[in-house]
């Protein structure tokens, strides 16, 4: 079983739309979580954090259900510049340098 | 602030070549990855050093792979001999420690 998964998409939304990636994990100990992007031809970036309690960063709120193994990322009112893969990252439990990267979901929002 | 430097940006070479990968990290980040990302198999991570001490190289694929770690603000990745199916992009990145990681801009690999 791998460590992170995701829905590879693509999500294809319209301007404005609302979208939703999960990612599930495997370790229940892990301790810390991220959602990166990367645009096409480039490198991954940090996009935000994601705290036990949630949180929000502008259009884009990051939650974390630890029962459930999940995390989430919400985009709200999506523009075409949010066209991009969005990974999913966890770290793994004893080893809080040691990061497991997602397959990545792809999204595309479309005019 | 600079960010992560790799180079070369791209290289073309014949299997068989040895290829040599370059990576200059954050300054004050003590953790540095090497990953392999291709369309089939995604973003994996190959090595990683924690103060310059190789910590993890399960990712590695094979003895033709090697890494490096000298200093502080160096590293390399070397593949000798180099084959068709090392063809991908490869990345490094750097961390303080547990923190979320920088990525260089990768360096494109084509082996022929």
């Amino acid at each position: 079983r791998k460590e992170v998964e995701q829905d590879p998409g693509p999500f294809n939304v319209p301007e404005g739309a609302t979208v939703a990636f999960n990612c599930t994990y495997s370790n229940s100990a892990s301790q810390s979580f991220f959602w990166y992007r990367q645009d096409c031809r480039k490198e991954p970036k940090l996009l935000m954090s994601v705290y036990s309690s949630g949180n929000e960063d502008g259009r884009f709120t990051a939650q974390l259900n630890r029962a459930s193994q999940y995390i989430s990322l919400l985009i709200r009112d999506s523009k075409l510049s949010d066209s991009a893969t969005y990974l999913c990252v966890v770290n793994g439990a004893g080893n809080f340098n040691k990061f497991y990267f997602g397959s990545g979901t792809k999204l595309n929002v479309k005019p | 602030d600079a960010g992560v430097i790799q180079s070369p940006r791209h290289e073309v070479t014949e299997m068989g070549q040895e290829v040599t990968l370059r990576c200059k990290p954050i300054s004050g980040h003590n953790s540095l990855f090497w990953y392999r990302q291709t369309m089939m198999r995604g973003l994996e991570l190959l090595i990683y050093f924690n103060n310059n001490v190789p910590i993890d190289d399960s990712g590695m694929p094979e003895d033709r792979f090697s890494a490096k770690m000298p200093n502080a603000s160096f590293s390399t990745l070397k593949i000798q001999p180099s084959e068709p199916r090392d063809s991908a992009v490869y990345f490094c990145a750097s961390s303080p420690n547990g923190q979320p990681q920088h990525f260089g801009d990768g360096t494109r690999l084509s082996i022929l």
